[in-house]
């Protein structure tokens, strides 16, 4: 079955950009689904198939993805933007099937 | 608005079979696909497995032998059951929604298991 694999953690200044990736070689036939978890509450969609936001996220979330790489961008990060972000996607073996990156946890300085 | 609510015991035996139930209000779930996802405490998420109205499910290859999904349309209900538990399969359990296209949309807020004797 296929692996997501995501950084434990990355950090950003408050209003600064900050990417965080998700690498995987199922990303390369297949879009990244992005998930922001804040503590005790469920996980919340916030980008799909590469660049889609759903109602109620901020424009401030993006998506992209280059070869076997997915990549989740907030420009200008907001204080209510420091949770866990895991990617998602399709298994490269069996499409029916979904995994899930590790999680990086994001913190706003 | 979609919500959806799991329900079922927070404390399962080891060896015993982990039984949890999905309620979904504000939409039909005579469409998409209803997924178990789980989350041991402090730890990561961990796909399970889905099932679409029609009955058709689909279950990770790792829980597939001790994994079963449910549906009861009249209900709107879905339903997991997981066999022959062990203390790691102890985590925080959530039903969702899953649309082609789109992703896991909605989520309910979670349920915890623990498991112990």
């Amino acid at each position: 079955s296929s692996e997501l694999t995501q950084d434990p953690a990355v950090s950003v200044a408050l209003g600064q950009t900050v990417r965080i990736t998700c690498q995987g070689d199922t990303l390369s036939s297949y879009y990244a689904r992005w998930y922001q978890q804040k503590p005790g509450q469920a996980p919340l969609l916030v980008i799909y198939d590469k660049n889609n936001r759903p109602s109620g996220i901020p424009d401030r979330f993006s998506g992209s993805s280059s070869g076997n790489t997915a990549s989740l961008t907030i420009t200008g990060a907001q204080a209510e933007d420091e949770a866990d972000y895991y990617c998602s996607s399709r298994d490269s073996s069996d499409n029916h099937l979904r995994v899930f990156g590790g999680g990086t946890k994001l913190t706003v300085l | 608005q979609v919500q959806l609510q799991e329900s079922g015991p927070g404390l399962v035996k080891p060896s015993e079979t982990l039984s949890l139930t999905c309620t979904v209000s504000g939409a039909p779930i005579s469409r998409h696909y209803w997924s178990w996802i789980r989350q041991p405490p402090g730890k990561g998420l961990e796909w399970i497995g889905y099932i679409y109205y029609s009955g058709s499910t689909t279950y990770s290859p790792s829980l597939k032998s001790r994994v079963t999904i449910s549906i009861d349309t009249s209900k709107n209900q879905f339903s997991l059951k997981l066999r022959s538990v062990t203390a790691a399969d102890a985590a925080i359990y959530y039903c969702a929604r899953d649309v082609l296209g789109v992703g896991i949309d909605y989520w309910g807020q979670g349920t915890l298991v623990t498991v112990s004797s």
